[in-house]
């Protein structure tokens, strides 16, 4: 069974920088897996920041990046603000139809 | 604007059935994949079935194979879940999600609908 791993939770402060990771048990994460950010706050559905690695969506904002780093997928949040206290999901396709989504990282901006 | 309304959720007995919809506008709902994904109470998200634009290809995770079937009608721009043997583990909020263009990725999610299996 593939199992998809992030870091259960972060903090961070208000303007910092923020790296969250997103690992596969088959191996290093690469292109073709289609890498997703979600951001997630309480009571709220998922909304998509981050697809195929690196591209964001019309609605997202600058301060968030996607990248590759070291055998992971990466979302970096850059000029922290409150608002992005939330749960990030990454989401991995591992061909053969078969996506497999990420614990999750709860992110407190403290 | 990308709008997906999902509706059909409610309390079901274990071993009961019930179908999922979810309306779709904004967009030329034939052209796009669509997925249903799933969080239970307080868990992370879990993947569930995935149907092709026009229908021709489903697929569903192994957790609800052979119990869960993933079906669209284009001309009603509606996606469906129907899901059979029910079981408390099923338990879950239930959001229907767009493909971006090119597949492979998601954008626009649903507000979600719970379905709750209990007795």
């Amino acid at each position: 069974q593939t199992v998809v791993t992030q870091e259960p939770s972060l903090t961070v402060s208000p303007g910092g920088t923020v790296t969250l990771t997103c690992a596969s048990s088959t191996g290093a994460v690469t292109s073709g897996y289609y890498p997703n950010w979600f951001q997630q706050k309480p009571g709220q559905a998922p909304r998509a920041l981050i697809y195929s690695t690196s591209n964001k969506h019309s609605w997202t904002p600058a301060r968030f990046s996607g990248s590759l780093l070291g055998g992971k997928a990466a979302l970096t949040l850059s000029g922290v603000q409150p608002e992005d206290e939330a749960e990030y999901y990454c989401l991995l396709y591992h061909g053969g139809v078969q996506w497999v989504f990420g614990g999750g990282t709860k992110l407190t901006v403290l | 604007e990308v709008q997906l309304v999902e509706s059909g959720g409610g309390l079901v007995q274990p071993g009961g059935s019930l179908r999922l919809s979810c309306s779709a506008s904004g967009f030329t709902f034939s052209s796009y994949g669509m997925h249903w994904v799933r969080q239970a109470p307080g868990k992370g998200l879990e993947y569930v079935s995935v149907i092709s634009g026009n229908g021709g290809f489903t697929y569903h995770a192994d957790s609800v194979k052979g119990r869960f079937t993933i079906s669209r009608d284009n001309s009603k721009d509606t996606l469906y879940l129907q899901m059979g043997s029910l079981r408390a583990e099923d338990t879950a909020v239930y959001y229907c999600v767009k493909d971006v263009p090119g597949g492979y990725s998601f954008d626009y999610w649903g507000q979600g609908t719970l379905v709750t299996v209990s007795s």
